[in-house]
């Protein structure tokens, strides 16, 4: 099983900061890698597929890179409805999708 | 409007069995695979079955293989969660999740419900 391991665990970040986001495979898993966005109570929303892609409807201020073992999600100018849960997702090894276990941004 | 609604969780003992549905609507549901995802309380996020669109083909984590079964009606816009001989571990919000992907899928999810939580405690 490829393991996704997200760093930082929690970030505090101020509103207006750029901020970048870690997520690492055990194994390489080409670009299929997606990220999602998770507020308190809510359902997850796709942010960015194939690593790079944005998914409709979202933001320019997001954007995602890497590619093999190595990936980031950065978030150019926070804006207050981003204070969310962030998690990667692994698609490479059909049927098995494996999630990191997310990073937290919160207000400093 | 284009949503996923699941229900069916509550507090159940070990051993015993649950059945969740979700409900979708705002979309072709027929079109395309669908998963369910589960998170357990302060954890990550864990991939637990899908289902093509025709629900001719189902996959399973191992940690439910045998116990859970994924199922379909097309007719009514629905997905189910079996789960049998449910176990401590097992408790979780458990999400369903739509395929990115138009027949034929993509593996990651462009649409999620915001899930029903399934306890399992004696």
């Amino acid at each position: 099983e490829k393991v996704m391991t997200q760093s930082p665990a929690t970030l505090s970040v101020s509103p207006g900061e750029r901020v970048t986001l870690s997520c690492r495979a055990s194994q390489s898993v080409s670009g299929s890698l997606a990220w999602y966005q998770q507020k308190p109570g809510q359902a997850p929303r796709l942010l960015i597929y194939d690593a790079s892609t944005r998914a409709t409807g979202i933001p320019a201020r997001f954007s995602g890179s890497g590619s093999g073992t190595e990936f980031t999600l950065t978030v150019s100018s926070l804006q207050s409805e981003d204070f969310a849960v962030y998690f990667c997702q692994q698609y490479s090894t059909w049927p098995v999708y494996t999630f990191g276990q997310g990073t937290k941004l919160e207000i400093k | 409007q284009v949503q996923l609604v699941e229900s069916g969780g509550g507090v159940v003992q070990p051993g015993r069995s649950l059945r969740l549905s979700c409900e979708a609507s705002g979309f072709t549901f027929s079109t395309h695979a669908m998963h369910w995802v589960r998170q357990a309380p302060g954890k990550g996020l864990e991939w637990v079955a899908v289902i093509t669109y025709d629900g001719n083909n189902k996959y399973y984590a191992d940690s439910v293989k045998g116990r859970f079964t994924i199922s379909r009606d097309n007719s009514k816009n629905t997905l189910y969660l079996q789960m049998n001989s449910l176990r401590a571990e097992d408790t979780a919000v458990y999400h369903c999740a739509k395929d990115a992907g138009d027949y034929y899928p993509h593996w990651y999810f462009d649409l999620w419900g915001r899930g029903t939580l399934v306890t399992v405690s004696s």
